[in-house]
């Protein structure tokens, strides 16, 4: 079965500092694998995803994710956090393109001024 | 080009009443998912149904909910008697399945039951 852990469920940044949200995942078949943001009273926006080829993928608003598969991690970045990032993430597994997500249980980021 | 809707965005019932709650996916898509994200917790998949089928409602609780997405109209998620522990925020989201193309959100119900 699939399953997606994200250590940390609140993380704190100071403005224009490395953003690292962790996700590690489990899954018995080539995994594809995803990032989304949640604002205040919002739905998921999709951030970045990835599903074959470069292990590097870049995402909107200056995210990026890589997918490690000896550490079955997919570890999100942001070289330098703007206040308009605090939000809640997600990352989400699926064994295939356009299927079921199985998502984590989301880390909070705070963007301090 | 519309994305995937939902209403109502808060309903609010009293313990026993039934909920409705109601998606419409993005033009084109005809597979629709639903998740239940409760307070301080992550999205939790419930059914995934394809137009007049369900293909997988294996995150359905057994008692009290129903999904459906016919021919015509939206994708109709279905609570009958709530209680509170049924208060949460309810995502449906919509695919095509064609390639790589991910899932697409609505904004969610909330519902609170009193």
């Amino acid at each position: 079965a699939q399953s997606v852990t994200q250590l940390g469920s609140h993380v704190s940044v100071s403005e224009g500092a490395l953003v690292l949200l962790r996700c590690n995942y489990s899954s018995s078949v080539p995994p594809y694998l995803f990032w989304y943001v949640q604002y205040p009273n919002q739905g998921l926006q999709l951030l970045l995803k990835y599903t074959t080829g470069a292990t590097l993928v870049k995402g909107i608003n200056g995210f990026e994710a890589e997918f490690k598969k000896s550490e079955t991690s997919f570890h999100l970045t942001k070289p330098s956090a703007h206040m308009s990032d605090a939000a809640e993430y997600f990352c989400a597994v699926s064994e295939e393109t356009g299927g079921k997500l199985i998502f984590g249980q989301g880390t909070e980021l705070s963007v301090k001024p | 080009n519309a994305g995937v809707m939902q209403n109502p965005r808060h309903l609010v019932r009293r313990r026993g009443q039934e909920a409705r709650l109601r998606c419409s996916p993005m033009k084109g898509h005809s597979h629709v998912y639903w998740y239940r994200q409760l307070p301080e917790e992550g999205l939790k998949f419930m059914v995934y149904l394809q137009k007049e089928n369900i293909i997988d409602e294996s995150g359905m609780p057994k008692e009290r909910f129903s999904a459906e997405f016919p021919k015509e109209g939206p994708s109709i998620l279905r609570i009958q008697q709530v209680v509170r522990g049924d208060s949460a925020a309810y995502f449906c989201a919509s695919s095509d399945r064609q390639g790589y193309s991910p899932l697409h959100f609505g904004n969610g119900t909330r519902l609170t039951v009193t």
